[in-house]
């Protein structure tokens, strides 16, 4: 079975950083494209970035609004996602979630992350 | 940014009713995907690659389009149908989504 578990959310000061964990199972990890998406209460689901799988050397796009404060990366030994968010602002306050696949096939349950002083 | 218009933004349809949902695209994209998603949980996968049904969706459901419009249509509404739903684009970047339709029963 498909599992993804984010962890590491909570509550940050605007300019800080935060690194956000997705646990993957139940699949081999190396095959497949990895993502972030986020969702801020009452509104449409935001596209972060992603990590391209093994064939594809692991290489990241971003999205233009966090490119330079967001980055992503893997350790395929432990089957983990991370999302290491600098340069916080409120307006990234938001559920974030980890997905994988082109057709982002499997989310996890969300993480919440409040940016405010 | 390929910017994904949905339409109506809330509709209410009773049990039995035929609903179509649209998604439109302000550039040509090469395929949709929609997601569902209930109140207080994670979006899931429901039709990839425009018309294709994700593993568990009930086949009352069909997906259709090309170019710049798409459509998600239910061929007969369940009460379980009531969720919100997203188109998204993964033609080109950033990968968009839409702003979503609520959809309740009547």
């Amino acid at each position: 079975e498909v599992k993804l578990l984010e962890s590491g959310g909570g509550l940050v000061q605007p300019g800080g950083s935060m690194r956000l964990s997705c646990a993957a199972s139940g699949f081999t990890f190396t095959d497949f494209y990895m993502y972030w998406i986020r969702q801020p209460a009452g509104k449409a689901p935001e596209w972060l970035g992603f990590i391209r799988n093994k064939a594809n050397g692991y290489t990241t796009e971003y999205n233009p609004s966090v490119k330079g404060r967001f980055t992503i990366s893997r350790d395929n030994t432990q089957n983990m996602l991370y999302l290491q968010m600098n340069t916080l602002r409120a307006e990234d306050t938001a559920t974030y979630y980890c997905a994988r696949s082109w057709a982002l096939d499997y989310w996890g349950q969300g993480v919440m992350v409040t940016v405010s002083s | 940014e390929i910017v994904l218009t949905q339409s109506p933004t809330t509709m209410a349809a009773s049990p039995g009713e035929k609903v179509t949902l649209t998604c439109r695209a302000s550039s040509s994209v090469s395929y949709m995907h929609w997601y569902q998603q209930r109140s207080g949980t994670s979006p899931k996968l429901w039709i990839y690659e425009t018309s294709k049904l994700a593993s568990g969706v009930p086949n009352r459901f069909s997906g259709s389009g090309s170019g710049t419009s798409y459509s998600l249509t239910i061929n007969s509404m369940e009460t379980e149908d009531a969720a919100t739903y997203y188109c998204q684009q993964g033609s080109s970047y950033p990968l968009t989504f839409g702003s979503g339709t609520k959809l309740e029963i009547k």
